[in-house]
């Protein structure tokens, strides 16, 4: 079966500080990887997918995460956060085929003005 | 293109009664999925339906719950006598097919008192 581990739960940070959210999975096939964000009050949003290709991937809002499939790692960066980046954040695997999708546990972000 | 749209927003029912839980999906969107989010954990997989259909329900409860997503109409998850540790978030997801990514409502947040 397979599984997703965030390492931080909750994280605080300055506007202006680099982000970077660890995401590890556990699944020895092919994997398709995702982060979700969760605004207060709102429904998930995606943030980034990876699929196949290019293992740095650049999603909305200036993010982006790199697949390494040797550490089977999918970490979310940032270089600057906001404000407005306050949420909680969703590191997402499936292992192809429909979207049953395993979601790690979340990391609460906020930042500080 | 509306999004998925989930009703109610917030339901509160006593312990005992029945829950409905309703999801339309987007507009072409024929694959459902059903996630439970409990107090502070990640979102888990509960069913994947296809119209008419329930394709994988591994993560659904195997008392008192149920889905289904009919011919005509919303995707409706059951939960029937109700208890305390049935409160929760549960978050309704479509997709267009089966490989592509899924698009989440906003959520029914269900409070058991």
């Amino acid at each position: 079966a397979q599984s997703v581990s965030q390492h931080n739960h909750h994280v605080i940070l300055s506007e202006a500080a680099s982000l970077e959210l660890g995401c590890n999975y556990s699944y020895g096939g092919t994997v398709n990887l995702f982060w979700y964000v969760q605004y207060p009050g709102q429904h998930l949003q995606l943030l980034l997918k990876y699929f196949s290709g290019d293992p740095l991937v650049k999603g909305i809002k200036g993010f982006e995460a790199e697949f390494i499939k040797s550490k089977f790692s999918f970490n979310l960066r940032k270089p600057s956060v906001q404000w407005s980046d306050t949420a909680e954040y969703f590191c997402a695997v499936n292992s192809g085929g429909y979207q049953k999708v395993t979601f790690g546990t979340g990391t609460k972000l906020q930042v500080i003005p | 293109n509306a999004g998925v749209m989930q009703n109610p927003r917030h339901l509160v029912r006593r312990r005992g009664q029945e829950a409905r839980l309703r999801c339309s999906p987007m507009k072409g969107h024929s694959h459902v999925y059903w996630y439970r989010q409990l107090p502070e954990e990640g979102l888990k997989f509960m069913v994947y339906l296809q119209k008419e259909n329930i394709i994988d329900e591994s993560g659904m409860p195997k008392e008192r719950f149920s889905a289904e997503f009919p011919k005509e109409g919303p995707s409706i998850l059951r939960i029937q006598q109700v208890v305390r540790g049935d409160s929760a978030a549960y978050f309704c997801a479509s997709s267009p097919q089966v490989n592509t990514e899924a698009f989440f409502g906003q959520g029914t947040r269900l409070t058991v008192v």
